[in-house]
This record gives structure tokens, C-alpha cells and sequence, in this order.
């Protein structure tokens, strides 16, 4: 399968823990996008990066989030000192910016996602 | 700013009907559109995307969605519900800025199909 992957699928843990969840995204692809998505919403924008650097970050990446991409290739979303609020789901996009034409293909590719909950 | 509005929490159609699913977009400038698919315990699948080259866009799975400049729509359809429809459907907008193309999403709409 050469589709965007995560790991761990499922992750529990008690208030006051570190996590940490690991995305692979499509080989070729240059951008790589967290999101988070609590039950019965839409997923929300976290963080994007281009190859290894950062480029943007949400206003909902508290300072208890970090997330990395070293290498250009997998990232990594820590998170700290766990809150009951931080349970969601945790998705993972990436996508391969460039131009077709006239149009502008960023179309973005989802990873199942990691399901955090925090007791 | 731009965003996308759902009309529709929850949508129930019998299997074999047609489906429509409502958004609405908010933008000053025409906008790139998805829809994205959810199953349970499944990752977002994209369905088909909206980026100018042509106002009526055929996805997979026999859905397509037709942008309307002048009703700032983008409604999803489907002539013939199958059961492995059954899913939350979101609208999405994709903005921008150079440096990054943040998706905004909509609230989302849950399709139930019955038979």
C-alpha cells in the first residue's frame, strides 16, 4: 500500500503523559498537514510543512504540541503533558505541491488517522 | 475569509433514490472545492475536487457536484443511493496562501441509507 499511513491507530493514556504519533506519508509528497478532528466535527488545521521546515502553525497548536519532520519525510506530533481535552482523532494529510497546467495540484491524501484518549 | 457551510447535519434516503447533500461556500475570490468521504474507522477519502477548469465535476463512486457562482453553491448528488454509502460527507475549501493550502471543512453531513 503506498497511501499515507499512521501509527499507533488507537492510543490511550492517563492525564499528564507524553504521546507521540508517527505519520508516513506518499513517498513523492513534499507537504505534509496534521489536523485534528474531535467527535462529531470536521477536522480542524494544526501544522504543515513543506519538505523539513514548518511553515505554518495553528493557533490550536498549544505549546504542549511539537511536532517534527527531520528528514522531509515522516513526521512526528508530540504532545505533553496530556489534558482530558486533548482526546481526538488525529489525522495526517500530505500532498505534492506543483502546477498541472494552468491548475494547481495540491490535492491532499488522508492517513486513517490515530484515535488518542485521554482518561 | 473563506469557509463552507452545511445545510444538513443528517441526511436519510432509501437505497435506490437520489442524494443530495447541501454546502455553500463564502469567499471573495472563486475558491478550490472538495468533498471528502468518511467511513467508520476509515481515513478522509477525496471524492472530487473543484478548481475552475469546469463548473460540473464528476468523482468517484458515481458522485459529482456542480458549482454555482451565483447561488455560492457546490451541493453533492448521486442519481441512485447504494448502502455502502452510508458515511460522513464533508464539504471542504482549500485556501491559498502561497506558502501552504490549509483545507477548511464543514461541519460535516451524515448520509444514512435505508433499504
Amino acid at each position: 500500500d503506498t497511501g499515507v499511513s499512521q501509527n499507533p491507530r488507537h492510543k490511550i493514556t492517563k492525564r499528564g503523559q507524553n504521546v507521540t504519533f508517527r505519520c508516513d506519508p506518499i513517498s513523492e509528497h513534499n507537504r505534509l498537514y496534521w489536523y485534528r478532528q474531535t467527535l462529531g466535527q470536521g477536522p480542524e488545521f494544526l501544522t504543515y510543512f513543506q519538505n523539513e521546515a514548518q511553515l505554518e502553525k495553528s493557533r490550536l497548536l498549544s505549546d504542549r504540541f511539537s511536532a517534527e519532520r527531520p528528514k522531509g519525510s515522516f513526521s512526528t506530533l508530540e504532545i505533553q503533558r496530556t489534558e482530558q481535552g486533548d482526546s481526538a482523532m488525529y489525522l495526517c494529510a500530505s500532498s505534492l505541491s506543483g502546477w498541472r497546467g494552468k491548475l494547481r495540484v495540491d490535492t491532499q491524501y488522508f492517513g486513517p488517522g490515530t484515535r488518542l484518549t485521554v482518561l | 475569509a473563506q469557509s463552507v457551510t452545511q445545510l444538513d447535519s443528517h441526511v436519510s434516503v432509501s437505497e435506490g433514490t437520489p442524494v443530495l447533500l447541501r454546502c455553500n461556500y463564502s469567499s471573495s475570490y472563486s475558491p478550490s472545492l472538495f468533498w471528502y468521504v468518511q467511513h467508520p474507522n476509515k481515513g478522509l477519502q477525496l471524492l472530487l475536487k473543484y478548481t475552475s477548469a469546469a463548473t460540473l465535476v464528476k468523482g468517484i463512486n458515481g458522485f459529482e457536484a456542480e458549482f454555482k457562482k451565483s447561488e455560492t453553491s457546490f451541493h453533492l448528488t448521486k442519481p441512485s443511493a447504494h448502502m455502502s454509502d452510508a458515511a460522513e460527507y464533508f464539504c471542504v475549501s482549500l485556501k491559498n496562501t502561497g506558502t501552504a493550502s490549509k483545507l477548511t471543512f464543514g461541519t460535516g453531513t451524515r448520509l444514512q441509507v435505508t433499504l
